[in-house]
């Protein structure tokens, strides 16, 4: 079965600092992966994704990640973080067996103070 | 404006009262499905349904039921089966064909069984 770690529970960050979050996904076959964030009191939303091509993905807000099949990791990076970052970002894994199942990690609390 | 509609927001029950949690959306989407969020847990899949008139279990069914007779709805029925039912429920919609899709959040509902 497909899992997905995030090793960081809890990150705190000053503004400016930048920001590297871990993901790790268990799947030999082809995935698709995917970013969502959760700001304080609102819903799920996407932040980004990979489907294939470039393993370089911008996403939303400055965001970006990358995909290195070889280590089966797709991090999620920004240079400089902003106190409206403060949220809850979960990496998500759908691997490529016909159907659109997503499979989360338990999440990364992001602080950022001011 | 198109978007996932869950209610009740918030919920509190007995313990033993069963309680169904409803989801509708415009989106036109096909699959729909349900998600429970813990603490330091992420999100755990709890049913799926691919059309109307099927849905299959999650990674976590037990103590749950849902039904799919129409697209637009999927309710989530939490019976007093569920050994620990207080969580934030989570419904999605799936957008795309195949598998190049991204998931769409409603706000959530949180049930706490007194």
């Amino acid at each position: 079965a497909q899992s997905v770690s995030q090793h960081n529970h809890h990150v705190i960050l000053s503004e400016a600092a930048s920001l590297e979050l871990g993901c790790n996904y268990s799947y030999g076959g082809t995935v698709n992966l995917f970013w969502y964030v959760q700001y304080p009191g609102q819903h799920l939303q996407l932040l980004l994704k990979y489907f294939s091509g470039d393993p370089l993905v911008k996403g939303i807000k400055g965001f970006e990640a990358e995909f290195i099949k070889s280590k089966f990791s797709f991090n999620l990076r920004k240079p400089s973080v902003q106190w409206s970052d403060t949220a809850e970002y979960f990496c998500a894994v759908n691997a490529n067996t016909g159907f659109q199942k997503l499979v989360f990690g338990t999440g990364t609390r992001l602080l950022v103070s001011p | 404006d198109g978007g996932i509609t869950q209610s009740p927001k918030y919920l509190f029950r007995k313990e033993g009262q069963n309680v169904t949690l409803s989801c509708e959306q415009n989106l036109n989407h096909d699959a729909m499905y349900w998600y429970r969020q813990d603490p330091g847990q992420g999100l755990r899949l709890i049913y799926y349904s691919q059309i109307v008139n099927d849905f299959q279990k999650g990674d976590i069914a037990e103590g749950y039921s849902v039904s799919r007779e129409k697209k637009e709805s999927f309710p989530l029925t939490v019976t007093s089966a569920q050994k620990n039912p207080t969580a934030f429920y989570l419904c999605a919609s799936f957008s795309g064909t195949g598998l190049t899709g991204e998931l769409f959040f409603g706000e959530g509902s949180r049930l706490t069984v007194l």
